[in-house]
Parts: C-alpha cells; structure tokens; sequence
C-alpha cells in the first residue's frame, strides 16, 4: 500500500459525461501529480500540483481540469468525454517537487466510456 | 515526441535468468532515472533509481548500469523470480521540470517457474 488513495476504483460513464476523480496523498506529501495510463500512450503525464500551486504541466487536455485543495488532496476534472478518454487515471505524491523526490502512485481509476 | 525509448516490448525468461531492460533517451538534461514495476491492477511502485554521476547501482537483486555518454541505462533482474513477474518502466526526469517523469514504454516480463 503506497498510502495515495484515489476514488472511484472504477467508473463507466457516456460520452459528453462530466466526471471527477479524487486523491488523497500520503500523509506529508506536499506534490500530487496526476498521470494517464493507456494501451496505445502508455504512462503521460498530465499536472503536478505543489502544496495548492500548479508546478508543472504535461499532455492534459483543455477538456481536462485538476486542482490540490489547502488540505492537500486533489481532483482530476474530466469533461466532455469522448470513447478515447477511457484510461486508467494514477494519482501520486512526493514530499517535494524537485527532481529526486520518490513519486509514490496509487491503485488508480479505472474510467470507461461508452 | 518519446523522449525516454524502452525495450523490448516483452521478455520471457525462465526462473534464475536474468532479464535485461534497456532504455535509451535523447534529453541530456535529464538528471534522475527511476526504476517502477507494476503488477497488474496495481499502481507502479519504485525499484531503484540512479543519477546520472553513478554508473552502477545494485539493490537486492536489481542491477541498474549506466551509460552516460551512450545515453543509455539498463536494468537487470538477477537470479529471477516468478514473482517478478510484471511490467517494468523506465522513467527519466530533469530539475528544470519539476519532478515530471517521462516513461518509456514498458516491458511486460515473464519469469516462467
């Protein structure tokens, strides 16, 4: 057990659906990030938040929001949702956001849209 | 654009090989390359982890080798187990952005008993 929790585990919704995921670090993390795992893009990177603050920013899509709350956890935004979409979303934490810092990830959710 | 390029795609070796995964970047600013194995309904986990002023690095039965000028690094799973039996990824990030990991592909590693 990593101690990052993300729920739902699982969720299937239609396209056009909106839906948010949710993350919990471990305890004392200050950085989340948010990854998307897929068949054909593999493991990409979307955002990492750094105590409340955008730090950095990947392949994350305009249709696509997340945000860290003051106590720390965060939500991953996905709307407008189209079959491709369908992903396993991780979340992770690291003490810091400096290059170095072990990223520990959860079990994921699992999205599927139909 | 694949900055980080792993292979093989799989692997199958029988219990006491020793499975070797080969990465290849292209970004000379990378300065940190992680190791994660993932289970299958699982999150990736941490493995080991190398800087790139290191040119070996061992833990327990996993082998990272260094390849500076080559920009190249490679993990070896000595006396393999059917217990390692997972997809590993080889991850590189740079202090420029953060602690963003770029993954390379996977390699899905069967150890057969």
């Amino acid at each position: 057990d990593s101690g990052v929790t993300q729920t739902p585990k699982h969720l299937i919704t239609a396209t056009g659906q909106r839906v948010t995921l949710r993350c919990s670090p471990r305890s004392g993390d200050l950085s989340v990030y948010w990854y998307q795992q897929s068949l054909d893009q593999g493991l990409q990177f979307l955002i990492q938040y750094y105590n409340g603050e955008e730090r950095a920013k990947g392949n994350i899509l305009e249709r696509f929001s997340a945000q860290q709350f003051p106590d720390l956890h965060s939500e991953l935004n996905l709307s407008s949702l189209e079959l491709g979409d369908s992903a396993l979303y991780f979340c992770a934490s690291s003490v810091g956001s400096s290059s170095g810092n072990t990223i520990y990830f959860g079990e994921g959710s699992w999205l599927t849209v139909v | 654009q694949q900055q980080v390029k792993q292979s093989p795609q799989s692997l199958i070796v029988q219990k006491g090989g020793i499975p070797i995964i080969n990465c290849a970047y292209e970004n000379t600013a990378f300065d940190y390359f992680p190791w994660y194995q993932q289970f299958p309904g699982k999150g990736p986990a941490l493995l080991i982890a190398i800087r790139p002023d290191v040119s070996e690095k061992k833990e327990g039965r996993f082998t990272i080798s260094f390849n500076k000028s080559a920009k190249q690094f490679s993990l070896h799973i000595m006396d393999s187990q059917p217990g390692d039996s997972a997809t590993y990824f080889c991850a590189a990030s740079k202090e420029a952005a953060g602690n963003k990991l770029t993954f390379g592909g996977g390699t899905r590693v069967l150890v057969k008993p």
